[in-house]
């Protein structure tokens, strides 16, 4: 069945530098997608999210694209703070359904 | 608290017991979810209310697994003869309006350990 999914794992950033995590997607009735934040022992966190009729919406500090032609999403983190360690999951939302379909998941680290 | 709360924050159950898993949404939201989160994976989706209405369970992964949101607040997610396999962090998520498109709050989640 469809999924979302992830290029990458981990991925290891230096405190200051920017950020990106990248996520595919294969169902091209999805219509909405978002980015959340998990911290370890926590709940997902919204950070951002992107209607398919847009291809880029900015945050404080994050910036989410959308290429539908190459269903593909990316999150990006500008200067980023140890704060911003966790792991980030894409989700999509398929037109018509009621629920999210999340990717396995990035854990970003920060290095000093 | 003005956010989702979820209790037992912890859960251990011998297999073969029943366990249930309370989930408080926001005051006044009309949409709940239940999503099951296994170790390193992303959250699965298991079932979703709009208020006491429940309008998918499809992702329920046999009939051990049962949900109610009686009054269209609270829920309690019930595993019957709980399995090893149904260890797993169990989310709820609440949101203000139904229908998709609305931002999804989390609880903490109530992480279920089958012996």
């Amino acid at each position: 069945g469809e999924s979302v999914g992830l290029h990458l794992p981990t991925l290891s950033v230096q405190e200051g530098d920017n950020s990106i995590i990248n996520c595919a997607y294969s169902n091209s009735a999805s219509d909405y997608f978002i980015w959340y934040k998990q911290e370890s022992g926590k709940g997902p966190q919204f950070i951002i999210d992107i209607r398919s009729n847009m291809d880029k919406r900015q945050g404080q500090r994050v910036t989410v694209l959308l290429n539908k032609t190459v269903k593909h999403l990316s999150l990006q983190i500008a200067a980023t703070q140890p704060g911003d360690s966790a792991v980030y999951f894409c989700a999509e939302n398929i037109q018509g359904a009621q629920k999210l379909v999340f990717g396995q998941g990035t854990r970003l680290t920060i290095n000093p | 608290g003005a956010g989702v709360s979820q209790s037992p924050r912890y859960k251990v159950a011998k297999r073969g017991q029943d366990v249930a898993l309370r989930c408080d949404p926001i005051s006044g939201h009309v949409s709940l979810f239940w999503y099951q989160q296994a170790l390193g994976q992303g959250p699965e989706f298991l079932t979703y209310f709009q208020n006491e209405a429940q309008l998918d369970k499809s992702g329920l992964p046999s009939d051990r697994f049962f949900a109610e949101r009686p009054e269209g607040s609270v829920s309690t997610l019930k595993i019957q003869r709980t399995q090893q396999e149904d260890s797993a962090v169990y989310l709820c998520a609440s949101s203000l309006f139904g229908g998709p498109g609305g931002e999804l709050f989390f609880g903490e989640g109530s992480r279920l350990t089958v012996l």
